[in-house]
C-alpha cells in the first residue's frame, strides 16, 4: 500500500513565477492537509480539502495561494508569483473520514522543497 | 505566544533516557501527539494520548499528561542512535469531522555514543 505521494520532491522557482505543488493521497482516504515548514520552525496548517470541497482554509494567506482536490487525479497546491519568503518545506497529510472515538491519524507526505530565487 | 511549546534541542547518551517536555494551551484538545521527523522526510506519528488519560506507555515509549498544567512529555527509554531526530508534540482542534494538530517548533534529539 503505497503511501502519500508528493511531486516533485525539490522545485526551484524565480520571483513572479508559478509553483503548483502535487499530493497524491493514500488509497482509501478522503481527506487531503497542506502544512508549510520554514526553516527551524514547526510545521503550520494551511488548509484541509475533502474530494471537491474547501473544508478548512483558515491557515491559507489571502492572497496567491489555492488548492483545490479534484474529483480525479492529485490535490493541488498552487501558489501564484512566488516570492523569497515562499521558500519553504510543503508537506501533504492524507486521513480516512474520522470515525466515533478515532484518533484520526494524518500520514504525511515526504514533502516538497520549495526555493524561489 | 506559540500555541505549542518546547524546547529546542535535547543531547543524551545512547542507553540513557531522553524526555522531552511540551506545554500547549487549548483545553479541549481531544488528543495530542508526538511527531517525528527524520531528515528529509515527512512527519511519522510516533504515539498519541486521549485528553482524559494521564499516562500511555507504548514499548520503550512512556507519555505523560498533566491537564491543570497543560503538560506533555514523552520519555524514550534506552535511547538509540536510531532515535535521532526532531520531535514534533501537537495539540488538536476539530474541523469539519477531522481533527487538525498545531504543531510545536519540534525537539531535535541527538544520540551520542
Amino acid at each position: 500500500n503505497a503511501g502519500v505521494m508528493q511531486n516533485p520532491r525539490h522545485l526551484v522557482r524565480r520571483r513572479g513565477q508559478e509553483a503548483r505543488l502535487r499530493c497524491s493521497p493514500m488509497k482509501g482516504h478522503s481527506h487531503v492537509y497542506w502544512y508549510r515548514q520554514l526553516p527551524e520552525e514547526g510545521l503550520k496548517f494551511m488548509v484541509y480539502l475533502q474530494k471537491e470541497n474547501i473544508i478548512d482554509e483558515s491557515g491559507m494567506p489571502k492572497e496567491r495561494f489555492s488548492a483545490e482536490f479534484p474529483k480525479e487525479g492529485p490535490s493541488i497546491l498552487r501558489i501564484q508569483q512566488v516570492v523569497r519568503g515562499d521558500s519553504a518545506a510543503y508537506f501533504c497529510a492524507s486521513s480516512r473520514p474520522r470515525l466515533a472515538g478515532d484518533y484520526n491519524e494524518q500520514f504525511f507526505g515526504p514533502g516538497t522543497r520549495l526555493t524561489v530565487l | 505566544g506559540e500555541d505549542v511549546e518546547q524546547s529546542l534541542f535535547l543531547s543524551v547518551r545512547e542507553g540513557d533516557s531522553s524526555v522531552i517536555n511540551c506545554t500547549y494551551t487549548d483545553s479541549s484538545s481531544t488528543y495530542l501527539y508526538w511527531y517525528k521527523q527524520e531528515p528529509g522526510a515527512g512527519l511519522q506519528l510516533l504515539t498519541y494520548i486521549f485528553s482524559n488519560m494521564d499516562m500511555k506507555q507504548d514499548q520503550r515509549l512512556t507519555v505523560l499528561l498533566n491537564k491543570k498544567d497543560k503538560h506533555l512529555s514523552l520519555r524514550i527509554a534506552d535511547t538509540q542512535t536510531g532515535d535521532s531526530a526532531i520531535y514534533f508534540c501537537a495539540e488538536n482542534r476539530a474541523s469539519g469531522g477531522s481533527y487538525i494538530p498545531t504543531f510545536g517548533r519540534g525537539t531535535s534529539l541527538i544520540v551520542h555514543p
